[in-house]
């Protein structure tokens, strides 16, 4: 199935540093969701975008719609050693029912 | 139980036998959804219930995967003749109808075909 571009793959990264990543597609999506997994877990939910240049926000977490509708990006500020864990991005396109893409993933790394 | 959750946790199996993977998801959702996530990789979608019906099963890789749910609650993914290919972790996710990007992950299943 199809899958979304997610950059960078990985992140090592200082304690209270700024970290942000993105994810590309060639298709128009209608819906971006970001998602945190733990090792073991399953992904949790962080933010959803419903429509292009939306900008949200949870906490030290905010993510972007991109204009083109074609990427979306997540940003964290001041990370914590507990922001470590692999971050996917996910969306769903037009006429395509409830199907969900998703992301290679980017893993964090938050060096204390 | 107030997540989704699924069993067995881990699962070895040996080439060629079938394996059934189970998914409980939460109490009131009627949408539910299977994904594969292999190693380094995202989560591939495989198949979506909207209670017992799947209208969306595109993204089941072979006729040798099957998945059924009845009574709207339990869903049994069953991989036959299982291939080395096969090894991954399998997500059961589930939401509210009218909230399909809210999907409650379980902790997954690690299938791993010797």
């Amino acid at each position: 199935g199809q899958q979304l571009n997610q950059s960078p793959q990985s992140m090592f990264i200082q304690e209270g540093e700024d970290v942000s990543m993105n994810c590309t597609s060639s298709s128009i999506f209608n819906t971006w969701l970001w998602y945190k997994q733990d090792p073991g877990e399953g992904p949790v939910l962080l933010i959803a975008l419903y429509k292009a240049g939306e900008l949200t926000s949870n906490g030290r977490l905010t993510a972007q719609f991109g204009i083109t509708r074609k990427d979306s990006f997540l940003n964290i500020s001041a990370s914590i050693p507990s922001d470590v864990g692999i971050y996917f991005c996910a969306g769903q396109r037009l006429n395509t029912g409830n199907q969900f893409y998703f992301g290679t993933g980017t893993s964090l790394t938050v060096i204390p | 139980g107030a997540g989704v959750s699924q069993s067995p946790s881990n699962k070895v199996t040996e080439k060629g036998k079938d394996v059934e993977l189970r998914c409980d998801p939460i109490s009131g959702h009627t949408a539910l959804y299977w994904y594969r996530q292999s190693l380094g990789q995202g989560l591939e979608f495989l198949i979506y219930f909207q209670g017992n019906s799947a209208p969306d099963k595109s993204g089941l890789p072979s006729d040798r995967f099957s998945a059924e749910r009845t009574g709207g609650s339990v869903s049994t993914l069953t991989i036959q003749r299982t291939q080395q290919e096969d090894s991954a972790v399998y997500l059961c996710a589930s939401s509210k109808p009218q909230y399909t990007d809210t999907q409650y992950f379980g902790p997954g299943t690690r299938l791993t075909v010797l």
